[in-house]
């Protein structure tokens, strides 16, 4: 049974036009997580929240943005995707915050900005 | 700043035989986690150790850990094809703003050849 389930799996957009990405969990887990990880790189924590509180990571450009509207889903927003923002999209999620929870992660949306 | 290295970046094996891969990190942690990715998905959980301890075994899985070394290695024995993917190591962050935030690691490339 899918737990963390991302859509659209590829996603298309050309540069400069807004796109969103979809998340949602069963889990009831109280964090969400949105990474981004571009090719043979690491995962990149860009923001998550806990519970409504939404903690950004001082790195991430304020092109993107995050939206929870309820416990089961979380958006990505990439309000003008330039070519630099072409990679994988991770949502992730865990139970709470703490350093011994797992995350869970969802299949990836894979972006590409033409 | 990257927490967590792994080495080597790329581990090429016959089917059968073992796989280690090493990952480095900076500072203290509380706990390491190893996560497993095939490619163009998302991550799996493997296996969590702490700081106060020295190896963890989960079935063909062994980990250890030397907090003196800040080093951690990741034994996976008698290798399958399936195991091919990549392996990331992943650190908390132990203090300040982002505690219980994982830093991930570049990680290495397994190909397990049959």
């Amino acid at each position: 049974d899918a737990m963390v389930i991302q859509n659209p799996r590829y996603q298309v957009t050309q540069f400069g036009k807004p796109v969103t990405l979809s998340c949602s969990q069963t889990l009831n887990h109280n964090v969400m997580y949105w990474y981004q990880q571009k090719s043979s790189q690491a995962p990149k924590l860009l923001f998550h929240y806990y519970d409504k509180d939404f903690n950004n990571e001082a790195d991430t450009p304020d092109n993107f943005q995050s939206r929870r509207p309820n416990t089961s889903f979380c958006f990505l927003d990439i309000r003008s995707p330039g070519l630099g923002d072409a990679a994988m999209y991770l949502c992730a999620t865990s139970r709470e915050r703490h350093g011994t929870d797992t995350q869970y992660f969802g299949p990836g949306t894979r972006l590409t900005v033409l | 700043s990257q927490q967590g290295e792994e080495d080597p970046q790329a581990l090429s094996i016959q089917e059968g035989e073992n796989a280690t891969m090493n990952c480095s990190y900076k500072t203290s942690i509380n706990n390491l986690q190893w996560y497993r990715q095939n490619s163009g998905r998302g991550l799996v959980h493997l296996i969590l150790i702490r700081s106060n301890e020295r190896e963890k075994h989960s079935g063909r899985l062994r980990v250890t850990l030397d907090t003196s070394k800040k080093s951690s290695s990741l034994l996976i024995t008698a290798s399958r094809a399936a195991d091919t993917a990549s392996y990331f190591c992943a650190t908390d962050a132990r203090s300040g703003g982002s505690q219980g935030n994982l830093i991930f690691g570049k990680g290495t490339k397994l190909s397990v050849k049959p």
